[in-house]
């Protein structure tokens, strides 16, 4: 059954410390996409990766790192310098061509 | 650069009224268009998408959405809303390949009376 899977669904984390977020996808598609999403923001773009070992910052990179090791695979980290962490991140991939994107069903990160 | 507006911000109808959510857009060549609907705490599900061709496009759940070039508009109706199709929905503009992610509007967020 081929989708996008991120996890965990919900993460807790401390001021000052990093955490990474999950995202694999079986889909074979070339890109991936880290979406942030605030309520009434709509979803802002942190990073994007077209091919493995390739990747773009979007409008919102301050604070967060991500690695493209494999296709199947674009982590994200959240670091300690990103002020407002607390939010809720979707992983997505696509269809290079087109840009139609599949989502994975995302993960809740709060800071306490 | 492209961008996408949803002027409206929260719409509440009638269980089996009719819907339609407006989407405008900003881009210099034909866009590549999407609606997504996103229920809470979950990720977005494609509804509909429009690349060329047909102006009038179908998508799941009943949903269809018109592509107007000369209104810059991308709107998605449907005939009849049921309680489920309560939830969340974003329009976005893609610019093909080899280009960045697709931008998104705001969202709408659909209320559905009984």
């Amino acid at each position: 059954d081929g989708g996008i899977t991120q996890s965990p669904k919900y993460l807790f984390r401390k001021e000052g410390q990093n955490v990474t977020l999950s995202c694999e996808q079986n889909l074979n598609h070339d890109a991936m996409y880290w979406y942030r999403q605030d309520p009434g923001q709509g979803l802002r773009l942190i990073y994007y990766s077209q091919i493995v070992n390739d990747f773009q910052k979007g409008d919102i990179a301050e604070g967060y790192s991500v690695s493209r090791e494999k296709k199947e695979s674009f982590p994200l980290t959240v670091t300690s310098a990103q002020k407002n962490p607390t939010a809720f991140y979707l992983c997505a991939s696509s269809i290079t061509k087109t840009n139609e994107q599949f989502f994975g069903p995302g993960t809740r990160l709060t800071v306490l | 650069a492209q961008s996408v507006t949803q002027p409206d911000i929260h719409i509440t109808v009638s269980e089996g009224a009719s819907l339609e959510l407006r989407c405008n857009y900003s881009y210099g060549a034909t866009p590549y268009l999407f609606w997504y609907v996103q229920s809470p705490g979950q990720g977005l599900q494609l509804l509909l998408k429009y690349f060329s061709g047909d102006t009038l496009v179908q998508g799941i759940k009943g949903f269809e959405a018109e592509f107007k070039r000369s209104q810059s508009s991308f709107n998605l109706r449907k005939p009849s809303v049921h309680w489920s199709d309560a939830a969340e929905y974003f329009c976005a503009v893609g610019a093909g390949t080899g280009r960045r992610a697709l931008t998104f509007g705001s969202g709408t967020r659909l209320q559905v009376q009984p």
